[in-house]
């Protein structure tokens, strides 16, 4: 069974870091693209960022660039998110999805997502 | 930058009844590329329905089925179940679409 687990969220103040974590299970996690997407309070999806296979390519939102960075470590099955200088506009939901193979960005499975709180 | 705008912001129907939403780009897109989630709640993770703007998911029932080409994408639950009453979002990449609420009328 295909399992994705987000860790590290939390309450942090305006201008601090935190580092997401999510860990993957029941499937050949270096196979796969994977993503962030966020949701704030009340308000739709947002994709964050997204990393190739071997993670020699990746891609961040604007809003995000400089500021956030995502990684993976294909021999641990885990993503990593690093939030630096974080606002109180990032607070949201965090979500790591597994892309379907393709090239769409399309994402079959999600974890239950992480919760990060900018106040 | 493409745009998806969703609508409408809120469909009220009964169950059995037919549910039509639509996705519109601002620009045309590859069919490829746009897929249809389902979100229950606020916070938790939403399901894949349909990618490719027609190819149903792993376990999808046949009830929820894709359409469209171009700029004019749409989604339709053929008979409600009371747990399809949930916010659906359709996406093309990094783009989501503002999401339509299907509610119990």
């Amino acid at each position: 069974e295909v399992q994705l687990v987000e860790s590290g969220g939390g309450l942090v103040q305006p201008g601090g870091s935190l580092r997401l974590s999510c860990t993957a299970s029941g499937f050949t996690f270096s196979d796969y693209w994977m993503s962030w997407v966020r949701q704030a309070p009340g308000k739709g999806l947002e994709w964050v960022a997204n990393i190739k296979e071997d993670g020699s390519v990746r891609y961040h939102l604007d809003s995000v660039k400089g500021r956030f960075t995502i990684s993976r470590d294909n021999a641990e099955k885990s993503l990593f998110l690093q939030m630096n200088s974080l606002r109180a506009e990032d607070t949201a939901v965090y979500f790591c999805a597994r892309e379907i193979p393709g090239g769409a960005c399309h994402y079959d499975y999600w974890g239950q997502g992480i919760l990060v709180t900018v106040s | 930058e493409i745009v998806l705008t969703q609508s409408p912001g809120t469909l009220s129907l009964s169950p059995g009844e037919r549910a039509t939403l639509s996705c519109r780009a601002s620009q045309s897109i590859s069919s490829s590329y746009l897929a249809w989630y389902q979100q229950k709640k606020p916070g938790q993770a939403p399901r894949l329905l349909i990618h490719g703007a027609s190819n149903r998911a792993t376990g999808i029932p046949d009830r929820f089925s894709g359409s469209g080409s171009g700029t004019d994408f749409t989604l339709t639950i053929s008979r409600l179940e009371p747990e399809d009453f949930a916010v659906y979002y359709c996406q093309q990449y990094g783009t989501f679409g503002g999401g339509t609420k299907v509610e119990m009328k």
